[in-house]
């Protein structure tokens, strides 16, 4: 059973332009939401993090979003880049379990074309 | 930049072999990981570590596989012995955590890509 979804298994938008990541969670003890990057050949890398507390994250150009009634999170990057073309894992860690657990979603390949 | 090691980069050997894998975690992390990926199940915790000490092992599969940290610079994952579905990619990913400040983010090496014929 999937406690971390990401729907889409690829985005493809114009340089420019809003990417819009979506990543939904079932656990409701869920508290603590990263996003990474990961470029082929390597590890995945941290991006941006939310705590359940908050429900907005911004850092430059990309903004978490989280909707905890709708067990809900989004990545805005606003404008992409070509670089910002790689694939996009949300993980989710619950501090009761051990807040260094991460459950990932099994990404979403973004493409950003120039 | 402090980075998490991981080597070899590539591993190929028959079914049947021991499989060794490295990771020099990050300087003054307290946590290390071990992840594998798949096409079909994605990025799955294998076992983890805090201060040397084994926390949780639960993703792993007992029979062929163990994970070790001989010393705070080098945490080894064998597999013996080894199997076609065993071919993945594995992850190491180091971090510091205490249980007073949660939401640290975790940091990975760039994997070794491991095939079994």
């Amino acid at each position: 059973d999937q406690q971390v979804k990401q729907n889409s298994p690829s985005l493809s938008v114009q340089e420019g332009r809003i990417s819009i990541l979506n990543c939904d969670y079932t656990n409701s003890m869920f508290d603590y939401f990263l996003w990474y990057k990961k470029y082929p050949a390597e590890g995945p890398t941290f991006l941006i993090s939310i705590s359940s507390i908050k429900d907005k994250n911004e850092d430059g150009r990309f903004t978490v979003f989280l909707n905890k009634s709708a067990k809900h999170l989004s990545l805005h990057i606003v404008p992409s880049q070509p670089g910002d073309s790689a694939v996009y894992f949300c993980a989710a860690s619950a501090t009761q379990g051990g807040s260094e657990k991460l459950v990932f979603g099994k990404g979403t390949k973004l493409t950003v074309n120039p | 930049d402090a980075r998490v090691t991981q080597t070899p980069r590539h591993k190929v050997t028959e079914m049947g072999q021991e499989v060794t894998m490295r990771c020099q975690p990050i300087l003054g992390h307290n946590t290390v990981f071990w992840y594998r990926q798949t096409m079909m199940q994605g990025l799955e915790l294998l076992a983890y570590f805090r201060n040397r000490a084994p926390l949780d092992d639960s993703g792993m599969p007992k029979d062929r596989f163990s994970a070790e940290m001989p010393d705070a610079t080098l945490a080894t994952l064998k597999i013996q012995p080894s199997e076609p579905r065993d071919s993945a990619v594995y992850f190491c990913a180091s971090g510091f955590f205490l249980s007073d400040r949660v939401g640290q983010p975790q940091h990975f090496g760039d994997g070794t890509r491991l095939s079994i014929l």
